[in-house]
């Protein structure tokens, strides 16, 4: 089993549709959590940080639920540029080194 | 801020040659980080420095892997006698203390 399970997906969702997508991860220990954006043949980029709290930016929300295990990411208002692989990652420290990563989502949104 | 930079692009080689890539981390982070992505899936850890320091290592990273960051700033990752399994991605990142990890446009290793 993977320490961070995704849907692979694809998502195929027209533009300004509302797309959430998921993650588990297996170590409880973990301690910092975070949603990087990856397009194809480029790097991975941070999107979010994502608190226990919750924490939103712009059109993102992320979520995040200790107890379950249990990470989202909600996006509103799709924009064509948001078509990309949504990388779910969790790290064992608070200075977020040695991240581990999902296989990833990927998103199309389709005009 | 020029970011991060790894050397070469591509490289090609045939099964049981050692290659060695370069990574040029953001100017003053003080940590920097490899990983190995296949395709298909998300990066794996392999192993990070700080300053001139290895840190961690995964138990990715076989006895055929070094990696090495003599002067806390560039660092190289050699793989001797390469395998098929290992044509992939090699990603390095950099990055302040406890600050986010920034990504280079990473080097792609095909095995013949």
């Amino acid at each position: 089993r993977k320490e961070v399970e995704q849907d692979p997906g694809p998502f195929n969702v027209p533009e300004g549709a509302t797309v959430a997508f998921n993650c588990t991860y297996s170590n409880s220990a973990s301690q910092s959590f975070f949603w990087y954006r990856q397009d194809c043949r480029k790097e991975p980029k941070l999107l979010m940080s994502v608190y226990s709290s919750g924490n939103e930016d712009g059109r993102f929300t992320a979520q995040l639920n200790r107890a379950s295990q249990y990470i989202s990411l909600l996006i509103r208002d799709s924009k064509l540029s948001d078509s990309a692989t949504y990388l779910c990652v969790v790290s064992p420290d608070n200075a977020g080194n040695m991240l581990t990563f999902g296989g990833g989502t990927r998103l199309m949104v389709k005009p | 801020d020029t970011g991060v930079s790894q050397d070469p692009r591509h490289k090609i080689t045939k099964r049981g040659q050692n290659v060695t890539f370069r990574c040029d981390p953001i100017s003053e982070h003080n940590r920097l980080y490899w990983y190995r992505q296949t395709l298909g899936q998300g990066p794996e850890f392999l192993t990070y420095f700080q300053n001139e320091a290895q840190l961690e290592k995964s138990r990715l990273l076989s006895d055929r892997f070094s990696a090495e960051r003599p002067k806390g700033s560039f660092s190289t990752l050699e793989i001797q006698r390469t395998e098929q399994g290992d044509s992939a991605m090699y990603l390095c990142a950099s990055s302040l203390m406890n600050q986010p990890q920034h990504f280079g446009d990473g080097t792609r290793l095909s095995i013949l």
